[in-house]
């Protein structure tokens, strides 16, 4: 089944302990990209990546870093969470200007 | 700068009426526009895009969108709403020209009354 995977679907964390986001897709797509999904603010993309090591950011970069290394991955990392990055984020992949969106992975920064 | 507005939070319709769902759009290119649905605790699910050609777009879920450049809009409809409909939709836009970067809106949420 194609499909964008993320994991964990849910983490409670606390300030400044690094952590990763795994985001995954079997379509063989270029493009990726991470969004976060806050109320009244809707999706905002945080960083996105053309393909293999071509990665640019998005408008709310701070605080993330990404990579990608094949072409099938692109993890979010968050090397010092605070708590105003709790939120929920979207990994979506795309071959032409369609995204696919993965399931969400809701974040709790303590 | 890119920037998508949806002006209203919430719509609510009656069921079997016809919605709208409205988006006005900002882009210094040609612009690709996009609506999806995010029902709850679900990811986005692609609804349909404009690109170039037809003003009119027929998508999933018998919704369709009218590309409007003078008025820079890009308005969702359904002629006959159903309860089944009711979710959070998103208007998306991107800049042909340029940077590969999406600009969501904040989001409108539909509420079908049966």
């Amino acid at each position: 089944e194609a499909q964008v995977t993320q994991n964990p679907r849910y983490l409670i964390t606390v300030t400044g302990k690094k952590l990763t986001v795994t985001c995954s897709q079997n379509m063989n797509h270029e493009y990726m990209s991470w969004y976060r999904q806050d109320p009244g603010l809707g999706l905002r993309q945080i960083y996105y990546s053309m393909n293999v090591e071509v990665t640019d950011k998005g408008d709310v970069p701070e605080g993330y870093k990404v990579s990608r290394k094949e072409k099938r991955n692109f993890p979010l990392i968050l090397e010092s969470p605070s708590p105003n990055q709790t939120s929920l984020y979207f990994c979506a992949s795309s071959s032409g200007e369609t995204q696919y969106f993965g399931p969400g992975t809701r974040l709790l920064v303590l | 700068a890119q920037s998508v507005a949806q002006p209203e939070d919430q719509v609510n319709v009656a069921e079997g009426n016809p919605l709208t769902v409205k988006c006005t759009y900002s882009v210094s290119g040609n612009p690709y526009l996009f609506w999806y649905v995010q029902y709850p605790n679900r990811g986005l699910q692609f609804l349909l895009k404009y690109i170039t050609g037809d003003n009119l777009v027929k998508g999933s879920y018998g919704f369709e969108a009218e590309f409007n450049k003078s008025q820079t809009s890009f308005h969702l409809k359904k002629p006959s709403a159903l309860v089944s409909d009711s979710a959070l939709y998103f208007c998306a836009v991107r800049d042909s020209s340029g940077t590969y970067k999406y600009i969501f809106g904040t989001g409108t949420r539909l509420k079908v009354l049966a």
